[in-house]
């Protein structure tokens, strides 16, 4: 069974341009999850889809958007991009409460 | 809002001890998951161990046990006979049983390594 997958794995942009960051879940889960993993701050919750609605977000301004579409992939996009927006993003697919399965993650970088 | 406190950045122990990492949580909700994750180098997240709120019974995975103190709020990792492939970061992680597949909550991470 293939894992969740994100692509790219890292990412170049400058500051105020837009990135779109990728992930597919394993078959068969419908909910995905989106974390940045900045530097000592943690994980932090961006957003939550499940069935193709956003259920939740984290406290993230509005230029962090997504959408998941009718096969559950996602994607996440970050506008207006800013220097602190450089992080390990991860994502996350699950179909119960007992366990989220991570992809490898995107970089990104700012500059 | 729910919070995870992990006070310890860093710790260290020799291949083959046993060392213990500290997590604390606050919640006033009675249904929840706790959860340990790995963060190797490679940055995949893997699952170590999960502890559901309402088993009392501390949860074991092999050489992985915690100790589950659900008055105190507390969720501590025990790796016994430490490995090299043990050093990684570690994440304790809350998730609520209300709501269907919410978010897991993160501490901030232990840092450990294993010194041969």
């Amino acid at each position: 069974e293939a894992g969740v997958t994100q692509s790219p794995t890292h990412l170049i942009k400058t500051r105020g341009q837009q990135a779109t960051l990728r992930c597919s879940p394993i078959s068969g889960h419908t909910s995905v999850y989106w974390y940045q993993q900045a530097l000592g701050l943690g994980l932090q919750f961006l957003l939550w889809y499940d069935e193709g609605e956003e259920r939740n977000r984290g406290n993230f301004p509005p230029r962090f958007s997504g959408r998941q579409f009718p096969n559950y992939s996602s994607e996440l996009n970050v506008n207006a991009l800013e220097l602190e927006d450089s992080a390990l993003y991860l994502c996350a697919s699950s179909w119960t409460v007992y366990e989220q399965y991570f992809g490898p993650g995107t970089r990104l970088t700012v500059t | 809002a729910q919070t995870v406190t992990q006070s310890q950045p860093e710790m260290s122990v020799q291949e083959a001890e046993t060392v213990t990492l500290s997590c604390t949580y606050d919640t006033s909700e009675s249904d929840y998951y706790l959860f340990w994750y790995k963060q190797p180098p490679s940055r995949q997240m893997i699952l170590v161990i999960r502890q559901e709120a309402y088993k009392q019974q501390n949860a074991t995975e092999n050489r992985f046990s915690v100790n589950f103190q659900k008055a105190a709020k507390s969720f501590s990792l025990k790796i016994s006979d430490s490995q090299l492939g043990d050093a990684a970061m570690y994440f304790c992680a809350y998730r609520s049983g209300l709501g269907g597949n919410t978010p897991l909550v993160f501490g901030k991470g232990t840092r450990l390594s294993v010194i041969a």
